[in-house]
């Protein structure tokens, strides 16, 4: 138990389909991360959220839609993907202070996307 | 754009050698911060190094970041079966940048 929740653990999805991908902290920090792992690439920062306001977005295409309702929680929208999105979607969260980031992530383990 | 790389890619040991895994940046850190991918599992925190010329120790980890804040290096001593995975460092280039991973080294090991 991680502190970090991911779900689905297993998707499978068409590339005309829409699905989303969720994640929850039970750690009361108020950052979260979504970051893709593919067997190619190394830990590719996805999308940066703190105190629910995005602050980064890394050159995601828009058919990445991410979505932060609260400190809590983080959603992945997915919609028209492509067989090269297929990978490991790995939520974190971090405690950081507001005038800067010094804390470690809290991985959750990830949601295994395969885009037929 | 700040690049963070590692080297080895892969290492393979026999069990009780010893395993160094060393991280680069192109840009001066703030800090470093290693993590720890078990087959299958997801990246977990090891350590965090802040100063420069900083060495901590974790039972057989040793972890060393750079004079220079520059460059960073993991080393197992006598390598156990239990330490197999995908071993990350991680850097920001200042505070309020986010973390920027390296490519990761692979170990494996037989007994």
């Amino acid at each position: 138990e991680t502190g970090v929740t991911q779900t689905p653990r297993h998707l499978v999805m068409g590339m005309t389909n829409k699905k989303s991908l969720k994640c929850e902290q039970h750690l009361g920090h108020n950052a979260m991360y979504w970051y893709k792992q593919s067997a190619k690439k190394p830990l590719e920062l996805m999308f940066v959220y703190n105190f629910k306001e995005q602050t980064e977005n890394n050159s995601v295409p828009s058919r990445f839609s991410p979505e932060c309702p609260n400190s809590s929680h983080l959603f992945l929208h997915l919609h028209t993907l492509q067989p090269e999105d297929s990978a490991l979607y790995l939520c974190a969260s971090s405690q950081d202070a507001a005038q800067g980031r010094t804390g470690e992530l809290f991985f959750g383990e990830g949601s295994r996307l395969t885009v037929l | 754009g700040q690049q963070v790389m590692q080297i080895p890619q892969y290492q393979h040991v026999q069990e009780g050698e010893d395993f160094t895994t060393y991280c680069n940046s192109s840009t001066t850190l703030s800090n470093i911060q290693w993590y720890k991918q078990r087959p299958g599992g997801h990246p977990v925190f090891l350590i965090q190094l802040v100063k420069s010329g900083e060495v901590k120790k974790q039972k057989r980890l040793t972890f060393q970041f750079g004079e220079a804040k520059k460059n960073s290096s993991l080393h197992i001593t006598a390598t156990q079966t239990t330490d197999v995975g995908t071993y990350f460092c991680a850097g920001r280039a200042q505070a309020g940048t986010a973390l920027i991973f390296g490519k990761g080294t692979t170990l494996s090991v037989s007994s």
